[in-house]
């Protein structure tokens, strides 16, 4: 099993439309959650950032943690076409940690 | 303005040739990490350096190896690259990873990435 799982896609949905991208993870060491977006033929850039479980809310993005069942996710409310991009979870574990574990990514379509 | 940059956007270098990739920051971070990405696939860590402290990641191959100089610049080398090391490079920064401070400005900030085709 993969330390963290992502659903590739693609996703394509009307512009409007509520987006939900998800990730799985099995290393129960993660305690901090990114979601990046990745622009075609671009780096990622940071999106979302949590820790605790919950909901994060910021603009038309939340992102929602759930540790007891290794799942998060990043909801993309009035998707836009400039929403269109690949979509990467990542997570590391606590101090001390370098490594950047990322789910391969779910590209999204917006579709005007 | 652009806080991770990477020359070149695009690299063509034949097969066997070597080939550096550049990266320099404005941050003044500490860290800096090489990234390779796949199509399609999740980013991998190759290695990192914390100030002039380098770090392999096991499974880095012996091809590729980095530089430090001072703490903007990182470069990437490829000694003899292989049609299996097409891919997107990426080099990203941040503070120091070991505070436990929650905030979204101690992670990974990357730049756009060098893209690196070998024919």
């Amino acid at each position: 099993q993969k330390e963290v799982e992502q659903d590739p896609g693609p996703l394509s949905v009307p512009e409007g439309a509520i987006v939900s991208l998800n990730c799985t993870y099995s290393n129960s060491a993660f305690q901090y959650f990114m979601w990046y977006r990745q622009y075609s033929r671009k780096g990622p850039e940071l999106l979302m950032y949590t820790y605790s479980s919950g909901n994060k809310e910021d603009g038309r993005f939340t992102a929602q943690v759930d540790k007891s069942s290794k799942y998060i996710s990043l909801f993309i409310r009035d998707s836009q076409p400039s929403d269109s991009a690949t979509y990467l979870c990542a997570m590391r574990s606590g101090a001390g940690s370098y490594q950047l574990t990322f789910g391969k990514g779910t590209k999204l379509s917006v579709i005007p | 303005d652009a806080m991770v940059i990477q020359n070149p956007r695009y690299q063509v270098t034949q097969f066997g040739k070597p080939v550096t990739l550049s990266c320099s920051q404005t941050l003044n971070h500490n860290v800096m990490y090489w990234y390779q990405q796949k199509s399609s696939q999740a980013p991998k860590l190759l290695f990192h350096y914390y100030d002039k402290d380098f770090n392999n990641e096991a499974d880095t191959p012996d091809n590729f190896q980095s530089r430090r100089p001072n703490t903007s610049f990182c470069f990437l080398d490829i000694r003899s690259p292989g049609l299996g090391d097409a891919a997107m490079y990426l080099c990203a920064t941040s503070r120091e990873p070991w505070t436990v401070i929650l905030g979204g400005d101690t992670e990974a900030f990357f730049g756009q990435g060098t893209r690196l085709t070998v024919v």
